[in-house]
């Protein structure tokens, strides 16, 4: 089993449209969750650290379950600039990178 | 405020060749690692440092080596190309081993023929 899973995605919505992104960790002494975004041919970019009691930041919201090892990320009203690949960071000893899911967002 | 700086962004090497890719950061954070990302993969963590004269393997080292005599640069070397390095190389940085987040390069793009 990989440290860190993602859905596999491709995720194509409508511009408007409601997704969530779901991530899975297996090292449960894990201690700091990111997600990251990474658009095309370009380095990640940081989008919200992930905290215990979940956290927003405008139209994204971030949840962790430490019991299930679980990272959610939800995107309201998306908007045609969110399409990139979003990446699940958990870090134990190191940091270990999920292998992104991509979204495109359509008009 | 550079953040952290990569150079070259585009490189070619032949089988065999060596050289050193560049990273610096103007942080002052402790902790630097390169990482490369190949197609269907996420990164991997290739070499890491905790500060200046501290050095630490990661998931896939071999065929790099790495130094940090500053706390600023930590510059990646390939010792002999081989096509299989071809890939996305992303230098990043954090504040602290604590866990803070990570800052990342521009990356290099190195193929090796």
């Amino acid at each position: 089993r990989k440290e860190v899973e993602q859905d596999p995605g491709p995720f194509n919505v409508p511009e408007g449209a409601t997704v969530a992104f779901n991530c899975t960790y297996s090292n449960s002494a894990s201690q700091s969750f990111f997600w990251y975004r990474q658009d095309c041919r370009k380095e990640p970019k940081l989008l919200m650290s992930v905290y215990s009691s979940g956290n927003e930041d405008g139209r994204f919201t971030a949840q962790l379950n430490r019991a299930s090892q679980y990272i959610s990320l939800l995107i309201r009203d998306s908007k045609l600039s969110d399409s990139a690949t979003y990446l699940c960071v958990v870090y134990g000893q190191n940091f270990v990178f999920g292998p992104g899911t991509r979204l495109s967002v359509l008009p | 405020n550079a953040g952290v700086t990569q150079t070259p962004k585009f490189q070619v090497l032949k089988t065999g060749q060596s050289m050193t890719l560049q990273c610096a950061q103007d942080m002052n954070h402790e902790y630097m690692s390169w990482y490369r990302q190949d197609p269907g993969m996420g990164l991997r963590l290739i070499h890491y440092s905790v500060g200046a004269g501290i050095t630490d393997q990661g998931e896939v080292p071999n065929g790099y080596n790495v130094s940090r005599s500053t706390t600023e640069d930590f510059p990646l070397r390939l010792l002999s190309a081989a096509p299989s390095q071809t890939s996305v190389y992303f230098c990043a940085s954090s504040y602290d081993r604590g866990g803070s987040p990570l800052h990342f390069g521009n990356g290099t793009r190195l193929t090796v023929t």
